[in-house]
């Protein structure tokens, strides 16, 4: 299978325990995302990375967040001090996209994980 | 930022009945709108999507429309079947952005139900 990978699918985990979740990108891939979804709610972005470069985060990721995607292949994003209220899928994303002010091609064709689910308890 | 707002929440429909779902956005900079498809407990999956230099483009049974001087968009599915029930959502961003924002914005999700 050569589409988005994300482990683990599910964890459960303690109110103020710290979390991490891992995300491979379709292999040729230079752009990742991040989004949260909550029940019933379309995804959210939460983060971006072109290659290694982390290049736009949304006010949604607060400073307990950290995404990091050392070698611009896999992405790791951790939640520490977790609350009640980051229960929800995490999403990873990836595309395919051009250089800095060009046009991309395709555009922004982004193709989406299955999701690891967190239930804080 | 960019809003979406996509109707209706909920669609019934009878097999090999039409469904259409639409969206409305904010932000006329936006010039790319894909549409996905989540199944129960799977990530989004892309089916469709639409550039604003297109005012139509279909795939089969399902066609994608775009309105850019009334900022909306609509999914079109012709002659639905069963394995068509899934939860739709709309999406916009800027498709090319010397910014480098393609973030997607998404709408609320429609459940779709095709009822044999």
């Amino acid at each position: 299978d050569t589409g988005v990978s994300q482990n683990p699918r599910h964890k459960i985990t303690k109110r103020g325990q710290n979390v991490t979740f891992r995300c491979d990108p379709i292999s040729e891939h230079n752009r990742l995302y991040w989004y949260r979804q909550t029940l019933g709610q379309g995804p959210e972005f939460l983060t971006y990375f072109q290659n290694e470069a982390q290049l736009e985060k949304s006010r949604l990721l607060s400073d307990r967040f950290s995404a990091e995607r050392p070698k611009g292949s896999f992405s790791t994003l951790e939640i520490q001090r977790t609350e009640q209220g980051d229960s929800a899928m995490y999403l990873c994303a990836s595309s395919l996209g051009g250089g800095w002010g060009g046009r991309s091609t395709p555009p922004n064709e982004q193709y989406f994980g299955p999701g690891t689910r967190l239930t804080v308890t | 930022g960019e809003n979406v707002e996509q109707h209706p929440s909920t669609l019934s429909v009878q097999e090999g009945d039409s469904a259409v779902i639409k969206c409305t956005y904010s932000d006329s900079a936006s010039n790319y709108f894909p549409w996905y498809k989540q199944e129960l407990g799977k990530g989004p999956q892309l089916i469709i999507d639409i550039r604003s230099n297109v005012g139509e483009k279909k795939d089969q049974r399902i066609a994608v429309t775009l309105n850019k001087t009334a900022k909306h968009f609509s999914l079109h599915i012709t002659e639905t079947q069963p394995e068509d029930s899934a939860v739709y959502f709309c999406a916009a961003s800027l498709a090319y952005s010397g910014a480098g924002s393609y973030q997607l914005t998404f709408g609320k999700g429609t459940k779709l139900s095709v009822i044999p």
